[in-house]
């Protein structure tokens, strides 16, 4: 059974605060992505990665980075964070053959900042 | 304009009721056209996926698109309430991915 686990379902924290959000998944995928997810405005690309400590910008990078130094381990970093930034953050994963469809997602991690 | 566009709802039916998901695009380089639900503080799950034009069907669900029009449409056929939950639609051009908002269905018993 394939699995992207993130590692917290609930997480709160302050202003200024560093978090750092992580993502594993287990069946051997290129890419993996990060992404927020708000009412209203859907499903938000924050970073994706196509391979091992590489990286690439989405739509909303603003505020966020990322690291990938195993192929199975994606971390997202909020480096001071905002109350704007409260919002539910969900990792993918996907394989880099064609046909580029089936994103595999995580149960997300709801993040508060106080 | 959105890459992407998808009625919020909700939408709310009675059991049994015959219900119409819909997305208009704006991209005609989009091939791969899919539809992911999305039960309550869970991730999203590929419900169906299609290439290009045309229907595909998948027990009470069937997904159809139409290039022509930039539309594409799932309809669930006698809905259960297992069924509530919020749908998405996606699109992909084979490189680049796009999520609708999604719609939020409820079936009432």
């Amino acid at each position: 059974d394939v699995k992207v686990t993130q590692s917290s379902r609930y997480l709160v924290k302050r202003t200024g605060e560093k978090v750092f959000l992580e993502c594993v998944q287990d069946m051997d995928h290129e890419n993996m992505f990060w992404y927020r997810q708000d009412p209203g405005l859907g499903l938000r690309l924050i970073y994706f990665s196509y391979d091992v400590k590489m990286k690439e910008k989405g739509d909303i990078p603003e505020g966020y980075s990322v690291s990938r130094e195993k192929k199975e381990r994606f971390s997202l970093i909020l480096e001071s964070a905002s109350t704007n930034q409260t919002s539910m953050y969900l990792c993918a994963s996907t394989y880099s053959g064609i046909p580029y469809n089936e994103q595999f997602f995580g149960p997300g991690t709801r993040l508060t900042v106080l | 304009q959105k890459e992407v566009e998808q009625d919020p709802g909700p939408l709310s039916v009675p059991e049994g009721a015959i219900v119409s998901l819909n997305c208009t695009y704006s991209n005609s380089a989009f091939q791969y056209f899919m539809w992911y639900r999305q039960y309550s503080r869970k991730g999203p799950e590929l419900l169906m996926y299609t290439y290009s034009s045309g229907n595909k069907e998948d027990g009470r669900f069937t997904a159809q698109v139409d290039k022509s029009s930039k539309y594409i449409s799932l309809f669930i056929r006698d809905s259960q309430p297992s069924d509530s939950a919020t749908y998405l639609c996606a699109m992909s051009t084979g490189n680049q991915f796009y999520f609708g908002t999604g719609t939020s269905l409820t079936v009432i018993p």
